[in-house]
């Protein structure tokens, strides 16, 4: 167990519709990140927060969108769906930005 | 530019060695390495910060070359619990943009 956690485990939805992943670091971390992990694309940067700022921005569509609330937590919410957003969806944290990240145990989305 | 890992995939018996490549297109300042099992999360593993610089964790080891833009992980009479996944990853230039690799399977059999 990281010390990550990640809500909820498994999201079903259909395309149009909007979703919210929810991501709690792990005590004491002050940055999280956002990947999406599919088959053909391995894990994919989306974006970094770090102590409630935006630090970093990857491969995040214009649809996807996330911010870390003042207590650390962070969400990322997905917007407009398409059947290519299917996919699992990983929170990592670390103290400060460092690259030892602890991974979550990820949200699978799948999008009907 | 995604650092490619090579080989794609590799299966094992228990106790034998393998090696693991991951190559950039781009300057590297570190690399990362993680595992991640089927099903699960990635773990990190270990961070190699200077060209040359050799580090290990149990009997797996990894080394740097700044110049040739790549690392190698090795592992050393692997074991039934390090099938899984490897990823190098590394950060884009100072960017804070984390890049991971291609990806190699690997899977030790009994």
């Amino acid at each position: 167990d990281s010390g990550v956690t990640q809500t909820p485990k498994h999201l079903i939805t259909a395309t149009g519709q909007r979703v919210t992943l929810r991501c709690s670091p792990r005590s004491g971390d002050l940055s999280v990140y956002w990947y999406q992990q599919s088959l053909d694309q391995g894990l994919q940067f989306l974006i970094q927060y770090y102590n409630g700022e935006e630090r970093a921005k990857g491969n995040i569509l214009e649809r996807f969108s996330a911010q870390q609330f003042p207590d650390l937590h962070s969400e990322l919410n997905l917007s407009s769906l398409e059947l290519g957003d299917s996919a699992l969806y990983f929170c990592a944290s670390s103290v400060g930005g460092g690259p030892e990240q602890f991974f979550g145990p990820g949200t699978r989305l799948t999008v009907l | 530019q995604q650092p490619v890992q090579s080989p794609q995939a590799v299966i094992l018996r228990e106790g034998e060695d393998a090696v693991i490549n991951c190559s950039s297109s781009k300057a590297l300042y570190s690399v990362h390495w993680y595992r991640q099992k089927h099903g699960e999360a990635p773990v990190f593993l270990m961070i190699l910060l200077k060209g040359g610089e050799q580090k290990g964790h149990e009997k797996i080891s990894a080394s740097f070359n700044e110049k040739k833009q790549q690392s190698s992980l090795y592992l050393t009479a692997s074991q039934l619990s390090y099938s899984g996944t490897y990823f190098c990853g590394t950060e884009n230039g100072g960017t804070y943009k984390y890049i991971f690799g291609t990806g190699t399977r690997l899977k030790v059999l009994a």
